[in-house]
C-alpha cells in the first residue's frame, strides 16, 4: 500500500488545545485501521488502532473514531503538547486486503507554545 | 526499540554506485515491507516479501531489487544511484496473512540515503 506523494497538509494547534486529524479511507471492505506518528527523521510509530466492529477506541490522550457509513477515520489528541508535533498517518487494511495496509498521505501537526 | 532493525542508519554514496540496505523483522513476523520517503512526502510502498517470497510490488524502479532470506531478514539493493534516490528508506514487518490476528506494521528507524 502506498500513499500519494503530495505536500503534507498542516494543522497548527495551540498547546493545551485538542487536535483532530481526519482521514478518508477508500475500501469499504477494510476491517482494520491504524494511526501512526512520525517524528522528524524517525520511523512511524504505532499510536492506536481500531477494528471495524468498533466505532470508538480510547488510549492515553488519544481517541480514534471510525464512521464506516462515510468511510471516515479521525484521531483526537487531548491537551496537545509540544511533543505531539509530528506527521500523523492513517492506514486501512485487514483480512480483505491480505493483511496489507494502505496509507494516507499524512498530516503535519505543529503545536504552538 | 520497535524490534525491527535497519542498518546502516546513514549512508552517503556517489551517483552511479550500488548500496544494500538491511532489515531484520520483529521476532515472529513473516512479512517485510520496504518504503521510500522523500523529504516532506508520504510513504511510497516499494515491495513486500512474505516468508521468503515476493508478495506485492509498488512503484519500485527496475534499478532497485530486494530479497528475503531463510532467516527472514531482508535486503534492499539500490543500483545506478541517482541524486533523486536520496531519501529515507523504511522497513516494516508484520505477521503477514497467516492465521494470527493482524496488528498492523512495525516500522524500523530507517536508513537515510544521501546520493552526492
Amino acid at each position: 500500500g502506498e500513499s500519494v506523494g503530495l505536500h503534507l497538509p498542516t494543522l497548527s494547534v495551540q498547546e493545551g488545545d485538542n487536535s483532530i486529524i481526519n482521514c478518508a479511507y477508500s475500501n469499504s471492505a477494510s476491517d482494520y485501521f491504524i494511526w501512526y506518528k512520525q517524528e522528524s527523521g524517525k520511523g512511524p510509530q504505532f499510536i492506536i488502532d481500531i477494528r471495524s466492529n468498533m466505532d470508538k477506541r480510547q488510549g492515553q490522550r488519544v481517541t480514534v473514531l471510525l464512521n464506516k457509513t462515510v468511510k471516515h477515520l479521525s484521531l483526537q489528541i487531548a491537551a496537545t503538547q509540544p511533543g505531539d508535533s509530528a506527521v500523523y498517518f492513517c492506514a486501512e487494511g485487514g483480512k480483505a486486503a491480505g493483511n496489507k495496509l494502505t496509507f494516507g498521505g499524512g498530516t503535519r501537526v505543529l503545536v504552538k507554545p | 526499540d520497535s524490534g525491527v532493525t535497519q542498518t546502516p542508519k546513514h549512508l552517503i554514496t556517489a551517483t552511479g554506485q550500488r548500496v544494500t540496505l538491511r532489515c531484520s523483522p520483529r521476532s515472529g513476523d513473516l512479512s517485510v515491507y520496504w518504503y521510500q520517503q522523500s523529504l516532506d512526502q508520504g510513504l511510497q510502498f516499494l515491495i513486500q516479501y512474505y516468508n521468503g517470497e515476493e508478495r506485492a510490488k509498488g512503484n519500485i524502479l527496475e534499478r532497485f531489487s530486494a530479497q528475503q532470506f531463510p532467516d527472514l531478514h531482508s535486503e534492499l539493493n539500490l543500483s545506478s544511484l541517482e541524486l533523486g534516490d536520496s531519501a529515507l528508506y523504511f522497513c516494516a514487518s508484520s505477521v503477514g496473512d497467516g492465521p494470527q490476528l493482524f496488528y498492523g506494521y512495525t516500522f524500523g528507524s530507517g536508513t537515510r540515503l544521501t546520493v552526492v
